[in-house]
C-alpha cells in the first residue's frame, strides 16, 4: 500500500551547519514528491517539489535528491538558519484519477541552535 | 502568507455544539481541500472539492459536513463532535486536483478543541 514515512522525528543542528532530512516511501509508480515546513502556529508550507523522472533539484539553499532504486527521498538545507527550525514533511501525491491526494509523513522537527 | 484564510484561528467546543469553519482562498484556484492534523499523526486528507463539486471524502464521519458554494470558500459543519475529534483542520487549495504537479497552497488552520 501507500506509505511514507520518515527515519527520525527529531533532528538539531548548529547554526551554519547543514541539515538532511529523510524520507521513504513504498509506492513508487507516478509518484511526484513535495516537501514542506509548519513553523509552530502555521500552515504547512510549499519548499520544493521533484518528479520521479529525476534524480535531483535544487532550489535556494535546498536540495532534494530521489533515490528510485532505494525508494528514499531527502531534503537537504545548507547553512542552516534559526529560522529553518520548523517540521519538515515530506508527501507523495500520484497524478491521473487520484485527484491529487497526497500521503504525508509524520515529520520531522528540526531544531537550529544559534 | 499564502493566499488561503481560515476563521476561526481557534475555536473551543461542547459535543452538542454546533460549528463552521471558514476557508477562503484568493489565488484563483479550482480544487480546495480539508485535511485534520492530529498530534504526532500524519496530515490526514478529509475532503477534495473540485470546481464545488465534492471529489472525495476520504471516509470522514458524517458529524464533518463540508460545503463548498463557490471555488474560493469552503466550510466545514460540526455537530455532535467527539473530544479526540480535537486537532488543527487545514484547509488548502490548488489550480486543479488532477494536476499531478499542482502544489496546494495551505492556510494556516483552526485549532479545534472539543471538551
Amino acid at each position: 500500500g501507500e506509505s511514507v514515512g520518515l527515519h527520525l522525528p527529531t533532528l538539531s543542528v548548529q547554526e551554519g551547519d547543514n541539515s538532511i532530512i529523510n524520507c521513504a516511501y513504498s509506492n513508487s509508480a507516478s509518484d511526484y514528491f513535495i516537501w514542506y515546513k509548519q513553523e509552530s502556529g502555521k500552515g504547512p508550507q510549499f519548499i520544493i517539489d521533484i518528479r520521479s523522472n529525476m534524480d535531483k533539484r535544487q532550489g535556494q539553499r535546498v536540495t532534494v535528491l530521489l533515490n528510485k532504486t532505494v525508494k528514499h527521498l531527502s531534503l537537504q538545507i545548507a547553512a542552516t538558519q534559526p529560522g529553518d527550525s520548523a517540521v519538515y514533511f515530506c508527501a507523495r501525491r500520484a497524478g491521473g484519477t487520484s485527484y491529487g491526494k497526497l500521503t504525508f509523513g509524520q515529520g520531522t522537527i528540526l531544531t537550529v541552535h544559534p | 502568507e499564502t493566499g488561503v484564510t481560515q476563521t476561526p484561528r481557534h475555536l473551543v467546543m461542547g459535543m452538542t455544539n454546533k460549528k463552521s469553519l471558514k476557508c477562503e482562498q484568493h489565488l484563483g484556484h479550482n480544487a480546495m481541500y480539508w485535511y485534520k492534523q492530529s498530534a504526532k499523526k500524519p496530515l490526514e486528507l478529509m475532503f477534495v472539492y473540485n470546481f464545488k463539486e465534492q471529489t472525495e471524502n476520504n471516509s470522514v464521519p458524517s458529524r464533518f459536513s463540508p460545503e463548498c458554494p463557490n471555488s474560493s470558500h469552503l466550510f466545514l459543519h460540526l455537530h455532535t463532535l467527539q473530544p479526540e475529534d480535537s486537532a488543527l483542520y487545514l484547509c488548502a487549495s490548488s489550480r486543479s486536483p488532477t494536476g499531478s504537479t499542482d502544489t496546494q497552497y495551505f492556510g494556516p488552520g483552526t485549532r479545534l478543541t472539543v471538551l
